[in-house]
């Protein structure tokens, strides 16, 4: 079974630069994430969808990020303009429609914004 | 509001000891509980989980925890360290209504030769 992917690995920009990442989830899961983790904290949550609906977004910062997930399938995320303090690494996860089905996480994006 | 708080950012153990990683949670409903490991520049792998069945969970690579409702603790236990364990190590929580995670900073081990 394929996992989830994700593209670009890494990616460097200059402040007030666009970027935009890729999430695939694993196929059939309904339920896809998108994960901020800066360096030596946990991961916190930027956008829930279920198919292609928002579930939760209460944490993502809308003047400047922007996610969409046609078809209920693939995913995007968006920064447009990027901040310094976006540098991070940006993980997708995707899983069941159950409380209690873990997440399964894609490998991340590494984004530095000089 | 639900949390996840992990004790001790850092630890360090010697090979061939006992791995003890805290993990509390608040919670005004019953929870789900997960443990994941991060492995340098690799995403989130699942080690165990909590689903409300037996109290202690087995999980992959030798790696247990008990859930205990009383001290609202998740803490993972290994018993014998590898340096393969060397990694970041997050515990998490899900509410059993809704697919929402809360993770804890992460507690980074270090296994010692």
């Amino acid at each position: 079974e394929a996992g989830v992917a994700q593209s670009p690995r890494y990616k460097i920009i200059e402040k007030r630069q666009s970027v935009a990442f890729w999430c695939n989830p694993i196929s059939g899961h309904a339920t896809l994430y998108w994960y901020q983790q800066i360096l030596g904290q946990g991961p916190k949550l930027l956008i829930q969808f279920q198919n292609n609906g928002v579930v939760d977004d209460s944490q993502l910062p809308k003047d400047r990020f922007s996610a969409e997930r046609l078809k209920g399938v693939d995913s995007t995320l968006k920064i447009q303009p990027a901040k310094l303090e976006d540098s991070a690494v940006y993980l997708c996860a995707s899983s069941l429609s159950s409380p209690y089905n873990e997440q399964f996480f894609g490998p991340g994006t590494r984004l530095t914004v000089l | 509001a639900q949390s996840v708080t992990q004790l001790g950012s850092h630890v360090s153990v010697s090979e061939g000891a006992l791995v003890l990683l805290r993990c509390n949670y608040s919670s005004s409903v019953p929870p789900y509980l997960f443990w994941y490991v991060q492995y340098p520049n690799q995403g989130l792998q699942l080690l165990l989980k909590y689903t409300s069945a037996a109290t202690l969970v087995k999980g992959i690579n030798g790696f247990e925890a008990e859930f205990k409702k009383s001290e609202t603790s998740f803490h993972l236990t290994k018993p014998s360290a590898h340096m393969s364990d060397a990694a970041e190590y997050f515990c998490a929580v899900s509410l059993y209504n809704f697919n929402k995670f809360y993770f804890g900073s992460g507690t980074k081990l270090n296994v010692k030769p």
